[in-house]
């Protein structure tokens, strides 16, 4: 398994403005995945990050939205950029340390005014 | 593509009955299959998994068996608690390599009521 942490844990945002998340993890790992989960909804994964490379973004997700950076086998940001109302929604980061099992980060709340 | 199909919530229950959630997935080959459970507030919890055909995936009192047939993975427990409330997603990972991505349910809330 894997510890993971995130900060902030909860931010108010105001329309406009971008919020860099951060994700920390417990071990090296090589991939560590994005996800979106809006209210009320399921999670929706907004890209895949992988050290010493550019992130994949899956459709619907661009980079210049969500600049993701990826410096070392331990930790990944991920920047909401001129946010609005509708980019209110818990993110999280997670990772999968050597099988497909995926461990998750305790999410960020964000709130855009 | 992948997909995975969970039963509409959300779902109210008196603590000690009986629990059961469906899970329906569609994809190709052999996927691997999850359960994670999200408390109010939290994150994401892997609460268990199979990874193959007739697999029982088991923790806290929970289990799912992995139907290739009927392709399903539906979650159980005899007796719910209070403690039990929480959202509960069903995932499936179609390639058991560490970059596999998760395709995820809708996602079903569970109240139980003491």
């Amino acid at each position: 398994s894997a510890v993971i942490s995130q900060k902030p844990s909860r931010d108010i945002c105001q329309r406009g403005t971008s919020l860099t998340i951060q994700c920390q993890v417990d071990s090296q790992v090589t991939m560590m995945f994005w996800y979106r989960q809006q209210p009320g909804q399921s999670l929706t994964l907004i890209a895949t990050a992988n050290q010493g490379s550019e992130a994949t973004y899956e459709s619907g997700f661009v980079i210049d939205k969500f600049p993701i950076s990826r410096p070392n086998l331990t930790f990944s940001t991920l920047t909401v950029s001129n946010m609005s109302p509708e980019d209110s929604s818990i993110y999280l980061c997670s990772v999968a340390p050597s099988t497909d099992t995926q461990y998750f980060g305790p999410g960020t709340r964000l709130t855009v005014l | 593509g992948n997909s995975v199909t969970q039963m509409e919530g959300p779902v109210t229950l008196s603590e000690e009955a009986f629990l059961t959630i469906n899970c329906t997935y569609t994809a190709t080959g052999y996927p691997s299959l999850f359960w994670y459970v999200q408390y109010p507030g939290e994150g994401l919890q892997l609460l268990l998994k199979a990874t193959k055909a007739d697999d029982k995936g088991s923790n806290k009192g929970f289990e799912a068996t992995y139907r290739k047939e009927t392709t399903s993975f539906h979650l159980e427990k005899g007796s719910v608690q209070v403690s039990d409330s929480a959202v509960y997603f069903c995932a499936l990972s179609r390639e058991k390599t560490s970059g596999s991505r998760l395709t995820f349910g809708e996602g079903t809330q569970l109240t139980v009521n003491p």
